[in-house]
């Protein structure tokens, strides 16, 4: 069954601190992954998208890396700022379908604390 | 910033009522989606459309229908609310060689 797991479920870290977020996926076959940032009441933005041959990527204060063997990932934040609470999104894409179907985790919801 | 738009942002209605939910988008993108999404929860595909014309159901049930005639209009609509469609439901868009998905606001629909 294809699904993406997310931990922690909830964080809360201080201002300036580093977090990483995790990614673990049973998708098959893989074409993508991509982290979203959902602020509340808002729809989900993408930050970053990593393919099979990637490693990491990065995007601002967000650094992305992607095992494919393992199938994991992982969402580094860098020096949070309060404007980073918002839910973290996993979303794995097949490249079975037309339709690039998509898997989402449930998210985990991130609250940077003054 | 996606332009893609989504109205109203919240509906607050009695049991029973007919509603449609709006959603636009301007970036000439042939697929478009909606999603259902509870607090904690995984967004959930309920229907989906390849262009105009076309319209799929997804993976969630769902009593909601959708039309797509025109392609940048994908409206949802419940015949008859219930307090169950209480949710946040996401309207999505992706281009025609890509499945990268922007999304729209979201309405949140209270059903009392």
């Amino acid at each position: 069954k294809n699904q993406v797991e997310q931990s922690p479920q909830s964080l809360i870290i201080l201002e300036g601190k580093n977090c990483t977020l995790q990614c673990n996926y049973t998708v098959s076959p893989f074409s993508n992954l991509r982290w979203y940032k959902q602020d509340t009441g808002r729809g989900p933005v993408s930050l970053t998208i990593m393919t099979f041959s990637e490693n990491t990527k990065s995007n601002g204060r967000y650094t992305a890396t992607l095992d494919a063997d393992t199938k994991q990932s992982s969402l580094h934040i860098t020096a949070s700022q309060l404007s980073d609470s918002a839910s973290y999104i996993c979303v794995v894409s097949d490249r079975g379908s037309t339709l690039g179907r998509l898997y989402f985790g449930r998210g985990t919801q991130l609250t940077v604390w003054p | 910033e996606a332009d893609i738009y989504q109205t109203p942002r919240y509906l607050v209605i009695g049991t029973g009522k007919k509603i449609t939910l709006e959603c636009s988008q301007t970036m000439g993108h042939d697929k478009m989606y909606w999603y259902q999404q509870d607090p904690g929860m995984e967004l959930h595909l309920i229907h989906y459309s390849y262009g105009v014309n076309s319209t799929e159901k997804g993976d969630l049930s769902s009593e909601s229908t959708v039309s797509r005639i025109r392609t940048e209009h994908f409206p949802l609509t419940l015949e008859s609310a219930r307090p169950s469609h209480t949710s946040q439901y996401l309207c999505a868009s992706s281009g025609k060689d890509s499945n990268e998905q922007f999304f729209g606001p979201g309405t949140r629909l209270t059903v009392l």
